[in-house]
């Protein structure tokens, strides 16, 4: 069973950076294919997806955000971190992590963590 | 940057049949997925690569895409399919791109 699990602060402040871990089991992200996601939703908006790491230790950014974050893995420990600078009340949202398998279901987020609230407020 | 349009909201009667659009620039050459999201919840993949059912997800959840747009279908709508659906691609140059999300109400 794959399950995903995110972990982190639940409120930061305005210019702090924001650290979330992204724990996950019932797959390897040394699996050719394999990739994880972080993907967040603002309350009562649409999802927007930040930044991928695949298998093979590439990585993607969102064209607006990608000054502000960094992604990374450690495989062994099954977890996929996020880092994003300089945080705003803007960046109050819901953060998910998702899989991704492209062997079965191509570029597709086939589960998805429950997600953790973050609150930006001084 | 590629951009995926939706409907802000479709309403639909009881046990009649729902069409959510997608609208993208030639959106008929890549993968479309849809994704469900009930209040509260994480999204669930509901169709991926424009017409592909995962295990568990209803007959009555049906995708195509031609063209410059991608259409979810959901035949015999029902309560439970009140949710907000998402359509998502994968992009050369914009990497994952998300629809703005379509809100469903079964009547």
């Amino acid at each position: 069973q794959v399950t995903l699990r995110e972990s982190g602060p639940a409120l930061v402040k305005p210019t702090q950076t924001l650290t979330l871990t992204c724990t996950f089991s019932g797959f390897s992200l040394s699996t050719s294919g394999m990739c994880v996601s972080w993907i967040r939703q603002p309350p009562g908006k649409a999802l927007e997806w930040l930044t991928l790491i695949d298998w093979d230790d590439d990585k993607y950014y969102s064209t607006s955000l990608k000054t502000r974050l960094t992604i990374s893995k450690d495989t062994s420990k099954n977890q996929v971190v996020l880092t994003m600078t300089n945080m705003d009340p803007v960046d109050t949202a819901t953060y998910h992590c998702a899989r991704t398998d492209r062997g079965t279901k191509g570029d597709a987020f086939d589960i998805w963590g429950q997600g953790t609230m973050v609150t930006v407020s001084s | 940057s590629y951009e995926l349009t939706q409907p802000l909201s479709v309403s639909v009667a009881l046990g009649q049949t729902a069409r959510i659009t997608c609208g993208g620039n030639n959106i008929g050459s890549k993968s479309v997925h849809w994704y469900q999201q009930k209040p509260g919840q994480a999204p669930v993949l509901v169709i991926y690569r424009d017409a592909n059912r995962p295990s568990g997800i209803p007959e009555r959840f049906s995708g195509s895409n031609s063209g410059n747009t991608a259409t979810l279908t959901i035949s015999r709508a029902q309560a439970g399919d009140e949710a907000d659906y998402y359509c998502q691609v994968w992009d050369s140059s914009t990497a994952v791109v998300f629809g703005g999300g379509t809100k469903l109400t079964v009547l």
